[in-house]
């Protein structure tokens, strides 16, 4: 099992320039997240999906969109990056929350936005 | 809004010294409570967590946590730390049934040798 896995792991843009972020897991859950990661900050909830074809905001939400069009996976767009989307960017995954049941995090994606 | 609060933003120790690192959070109900562990330049694990029955709970590499539910405290403690015990540590809470977890900043904790 491969896990959680992101790509790609660095990126760069300029202002204005669109990118998509994936998210693979192999593991069935149900439910995916995107954070993203800033220093003094912890991770802020960006979209979450409970399932394929749903997706819900979350904390930071603006700027953002995302798509679970396979279970398996979960984009994370930028349509026009701003400098303040300059961050560290984790996908995480779970089984249903019920339960003990932890979330699973990939290896991030460290995006500067010029 | 709920809020997790860690007091350390910064710790250094030296070798076999004990850590402890505060974490409260700000909710009235019921939550599930975790401490992750990020290495230099890795991603999030999980050191341990917290659903429900014995508030003292135990993790990997020798690290435990005490819910204490009349201070809304999460505490995680080591008795010994060495030197790859240098990482950064996140306290979370679920307050949810979808699963959001709510992290602290982080404390980053330096183990020197």
């Amino acid at each position: 099992n491969a896990g959680v896995t992101q790509t790609p792991k660095f990126r760069v843009l300029k202002t204005g320039q669109s990118m998509t972020l994936l998210c693979a897991q192999d593991m069935n859950h149900e439910y995916m997240y995107w954070y993203r990661q800033d220093p003094g900050m912890g991770l802020r909830l960006i979209h979450y999906s409970v399932g394929e074809g749903t997706t819900a905001k979350g904390e930071v939400p603006d700027g953002y969109n995302v798509s679970r069009l396979k279970k398996q996976n979960f984009l994370l767009g930028l349509e026009s990056a701003a400098p303040s989307q300059t961050s560290v960017y984790f996908c995480a995954s779970s089984p249903r929350p019920q339960g003990a049941n932890e979330q699973f995090f990939g290896p991030g994606t460290r995006l500067t936005v010029l | 809004a709920q809020s997790v609060s860690q007091h350390n933003h910064h710790v250094i120790l030296s070798e076999a010294a004990s850590l402890e690192l505060g974490c409260n959070y700000s909710y009235g109900g019921t939550v599930n409570l975790f401490w992750y562990v990020q290495y230099p330049g890795q991603h999030l694990q999980l050191l341990l967590k917290y659903f429900s029955g014995d508030p003292l709970v135990k993790g990997i590499k020798g690290f435990e946590a005490e819910f204490i539910k009349s201070k809304f405290s999460f505490n995680l403690r080591k008795p010994s730390v060495q030197w790859s015990d240098t990482a950064e540590y996140f306290c979370a809470v679920i307050t949810d049934s979808w699963g959001k977890l709510q992290f602290g900043a982080g404390t980053q904790v330096v183990v020197t040798p």
